[in-house]
């Protein structure tokens, strides 16, 4: 079945950058885009962006553009994104999030989520 | 791209029906139709419960269905059940190739 395990919680100060993982199985990580998607404490979802493990293909939502990362390791079916610049408005589970297609349609698989906490 | 706009709560009895709305505009729901819903407990990841409107995934109660109408999409839970307090998200694709989430919506079973 389809696993996306992501790497473990964060603490990081304002201004520094922070890097999460997802390591996918069970099914073929370049056949299927993936999404990253944040939820503040308390707050509801919010896409980041979207890449493409085949290509390395990247589209991130405006309000993330020049601060996010997105990449991606064939070897090891592990994708990454990284935030850079931290504020401490950006504490929140991230969670990458597999569409059910090689292209932008819905989310059909989540990862556990990873806590990232920016904090002086 | 603005967040989809839900009730921030909706609230019924065991036994009963709620509806859950999502209203987009034109460039989103309105003009296709890969919309999908989305429970998640407590500090848990959320779960698919229906895709592409109306859809529901392998394993999911037929309690919950999807629906659509211009730019508005609605998730029905009929029969309600203690087990089915949770927050609900739609999301839908949209023109720009990307996604959009709603706002949310907790549902509470009284």
């Amino acid at each position: 079945q389809v696993q996306l395990v992501q790497s473990g919680a964060e603490v990081k100060k304002p201004g520094a950058s922070v890097k999460v993982s997802c390591k996918a199985s069970g099914y073929t990580f370049t056949g299927y885009y993936m999404h990253w998607v944040r939820q503040a404490p308390g707050q509801g979802l919010e896409w980041m962006g979207w890449f493409n493990p085949n290509s390395g293909a990247t589209d991130y939502a405006q309000q993330f553009q020049g601060r996010v990362t997105m990449t991606r390791d064939t070897s090891i079916s592990t994708a990454y994104m990284e935030l850079s610049r931290l504020r401490s408005d950006d504490t929140a589970v991230y969670y990458c999030a597999r569409d059910t297609a090689a292209l932008v349609q819905y989310v059909e698989n989540w990862g556990q989520g990873t806590l990232v906490t920016v904090s002086s | 791209q603005s967040a989809l706009t839900q009730p921030a709560s909706v609230s019924g009895s065991p036994g009963q029906s709620i509806t859950i709305s999502c209203i987009g505009t034109s460039s989103d729901i309105g003009d296709y139709d890969y919309v999908s819903w989305y429970r998640q407990y407590p500090g848990k990841a959320p779960k698919l419960m229906i895709f592409d409107v109306t859809i529901r995934p392998s394993g999911v109660s037929n309690r919950f269905s999807g629906s659509k109408s211009g730019n508005t999409a609605s998730l029905t839970i009929s029969g309600l059940q203690a087990e089915d307090e949770a927050d609900y998200y739609c999301s839908s694709y949209t023109g720009s190739n990307t996604l959009v989430f709603g706002t949310g919506t907790k549902v509470t079973v009284l």
